[in-house]
């Protein structure tokens, strides 16, 4: 099963709105990104915090995590239309050399 | 762009067949990835190449195989068939060998199997 479960599914919202997605994991974690995917194309990595640390900022995007409820945000603010994209969290563990990705969440901002 | 090149684009063959994906990742990058995106199933990773050695494996079916050349390019084989193998399929690079370094994304092949 996906180790990553992003929530929600799904999630519009008027351009210049913040948005926020969450992702939860099961496992202990030793890094968790976050990446976007366009339609059809392939995924670009947008940030990357690992275990040790609570938050993270990367221009409009802030992360946050908490290993205590295994989960993530991910905070997109003042959102255009260009980041109307899938995003995606992956998480890697100290048991083996993958990572693994979350369904995504599809993210759709409206004009 | 990444820096990261599929060929080809799109592929569309019949149930039985075998097709072979390529694959060449950045100048410099070591490490190869290969993912399968389907909508049912998300994005799997299925297999990690190093500088020439298998480095991690994932969920690939034994139908499928992979390889990677002197040149670092890489090449995923996917033999007979189904209709269920129909997806995109990325090839992602990084540096180093370690799955958590930034990996980035070729455009991808979508495979359609009739």
């Amino acid at each position: 099963s996906q180790q990553g479960e992003e929530d929600p599914q799904a999630l519009s919202i008027q351009e210049g709105e913040n948005a926020t997605m969450n992702c939860s994991y099961k496992t202990s974690i030793n890094n968790l990104q976050w990446y976007r995917q366009n339609s059809g194309r392939g995924l670009v990595h947008l940030i990357l915090i690992r275990s040790n640390e609570r938050e993270k900022h990367s221009g409009r995007l802030r992360v946050t995590l908490d290993t205590s409820k295994k989960s993530s945000s991910l905070l997109i603010t003042a959102s255009r239309a260009a980041d109307t994209a899938s995003y995606f969290c992956a998480t890697d563990t100290n048991r083996d050399d993958k990572i693994i990705f979350g369904k995504g969440t599809r993210l759709h901002i409206l004009p | 762009d990444s820096g990261v090149t599929q060929t080809p684009k799109h592929l569309i063959t019949a149930t039985g067949q075998r097709v072979t994906l390529r694959c060449s990742p950045r100048s410099g990058d070591l490490s190869v990835y290969w993912y399968q995106q389907s909508l049912d199933q998300g994005l799997q990773f299925l297999i990690q190449y190093y500088n020439g050695e298998e480095r991690a494996k994932g969920n690939i079916l034994e139908r499928f195989s992979a390889q990677q050349f002197p040149d670092l390019h890489s090449e995923l084989n996917l033999s007979s068939l189904e209709l269920g193998d129909s997806a995109l399929y990325f090839c992602a690079s990084s540096h180093q060998g370690v799955s958590y370094n930034e990996q980035f994304f070729g455009p991808g092949t979508r495979l359609t199997v009739l």
